[in-house]
């Protein structure tokens, strides 16, 4: 079971807008920054936001991350079958004094 | 641009020991921190061990601590995971993870190695 819980599935259709949630708690969420992943399938991960809300360069502007209390969450606009894959947060915790991942929320786009 | 290409994964039997490495090009290796972090087959992402710049620190998480080492040769450009006292739950694919931080460790993953899978079974 993962300190930092993600719901294990989302979906959407093309075009639409697709929200992931990530909520932890003060040790870690609450008290630094988040990061996302994007892992597609038979790949390893990728960093696609860093600082809770900023974008490494060349990834696109439809994906964008923000933060909230002990919660953050990755939005995804213009959805597109590419996006299928794997997404985790993480972040910093505290109490375990570690990097820390989410269980994962796997992506269908219908 | 940034490569990193981990090797020396394999089947071994529960207590046994294995080594991995992953070879780095693209970046000044000796400036940057390293991750191994690996992912059971089917599961999630779980932190396993960081060395810094100059392999002076090394963190590891409880469930590795004692029976896996990290190490550097900042002259090959390669980074290493010495992993004893093997177990079941210790399969996974294994990754090396740059850390985006210069000089200074960030815990945070900008590049990734494609993985080497590591099988602990009798």
């Amino acid at each position: 079971q993962s300190v930092l819980t993600q719901p294990p599935s989302a979906s959407g259709t093309p075009g639409q807008r697709v929200t992931i949630s990530c909520s932890g708690s003060s040790s870690n969420i609450g008290s630094n920054y988040v990061y996302w992943y994007q892992q597609l399938p038979g790949t390893a991960p990728k960093l696609l936001v860093y600082r809770s809300n900023e974008r490494p360069s060349g990834v696109p502007d439809r994906f964008s991350g923000s933060k909230s209390g002990t919660s953050a969450s990755l939005a995804i606009s213009g959805l597109r079958s590419e996006d299928e894959a794997n997404y985790y947060c993480a972040a910093w915790d505290d109490s375990l004094s570690g990097p820390i991942f989410g269980g994962g929320t796997t992506l269908t786009v219908l | 641009q940034v490569q990193l290409v981990e090797s020396g994964g394999g089947v071994v039997q529960p207590g046994g020991s294995l080594r991995l490495s992953c070879a780095a090009s693209g970046f000044t290796f000796s400036r940057y921190g390293i991750h191994w972090v690996r992912q059971a087959p089917g599961k999630g992402l779980e932190w396993v061990a960081v060395i810094s710049y100059d392999g002076s620190t090394k963190y590891y998480a409880d469930s590795v601590k004692g029976r896996f080492t990290i190490s550097r040769d900042n002259s090959k450009n390669t980074l290493y995971l010495q992993m004893n006292s093997l177990r079941a739950e210790d399969t996974a694919v294994y990754y090396c993870a740059k850390d985006a931080g210069v000089a200074h460790i960030y815990y945070y993953f900008d590049y990734w190695g494609q993985g080497t899978l590591v099988t602990v079974s009798s």
